[in-house]
């Protein structure tokens, strides 16, 4: 009962590079997310896939980009790293819209110096 | 103005008291409601959810939503140490996308 897997778990980038964060789900969910966490800000959404084939933007999508796989998949993809970036991000999957909640992952912990 | 506001604590108790967590939220468009539990360097996971207004009950946890205050409530009863965690609440709408608005958080301490 994996429910959904992020990797890695820790992360530390310099300025300027590039790295991809992994997310994958066995729950059989059309709709996943990708949200990044911050101290007093909550949970904010970065990109969400509704269905296969498909990806928008969120709310705070400048800087990054994401690619729905397969059904299973959603990689998001930062390609000049800041350090505004420094964050926690959590991967989610729903089975629909999300009436019902989200099924989040563990998290990646990403600083960029 | 936030879309949801949560009083992000600490809020410290003692075992066994009852816990009242709360958010207000300006949207009236808000339909969806739902409670999440994050424990230190863990993703959330989901509590409760509830439709509308009124109350839901399941075992120790009570969400309550009053849509005229625009208010939603998390009650925990005989509070444990194993409740520590930061709860959030969440909501959606059915409008504008179903985009899902989380609160900041409220971080519990329950104390033995």
């Amino acid at each position: 009962n994996a429910g959904v897997t992020q990797t890695p778990k820790f992360q530390v980038l310099k300025t300027g590079q590039s790295m991809t964060l992994q997310c994958a789900q066995d729950m059989n969910h059309n709709s996943m997310y990708w949200y990044r966490q911050d101290p007093g800000m909550g949970l904010r959404l970065i990109y969400y896939s509704a269905s296969e084939g498909t990806t928008d933007k969120g709310e705070v999508p400048n800087g990054y980009n994401v690619s729905r796989l397969n059904k299973r998949e959603f990689s998001l993809r930062l390609e000049s790293a800041a350090p505004s970036q420094t964050s926690v991000y959590f991967c989610a999957s729903s089975g629909g819209t999300g009436f019902y909640g989200y099924t989040f992952g563990s998290g990646t912990r990403l600083t960029v110096v | 103005q936030k879309e949801v506001e949560q009083d992000p604590g600490p809020l410290s108790v003692p075992e066994g008291a009852i816990v009242s967590l709360n958010c207000t939220y300006s949207n009236s468009a808000f339909q969806y409601f739902m409670w999440y539990r994050q424990y230190s360097r863990k993703g959330p996971e989901l509590l409760m959810y509830t439709y509308s207004s009124g109350n839901k009950e399941d075992g120790r946890f009570t969400a309550q939503v009053d849509k005229s205050s625009k208010y939603i409530s998390l009650f925990i009863r005989d509070s444990q140490p194993s409740d520590s965690a930061t709860y959030l609440c969440a909501m959606i709408s059915n409008t504008g996308g179903f985009k899902t608005i989380f609160g900041a958080g409220t971080r519990l301490f329950v104390k033995a």
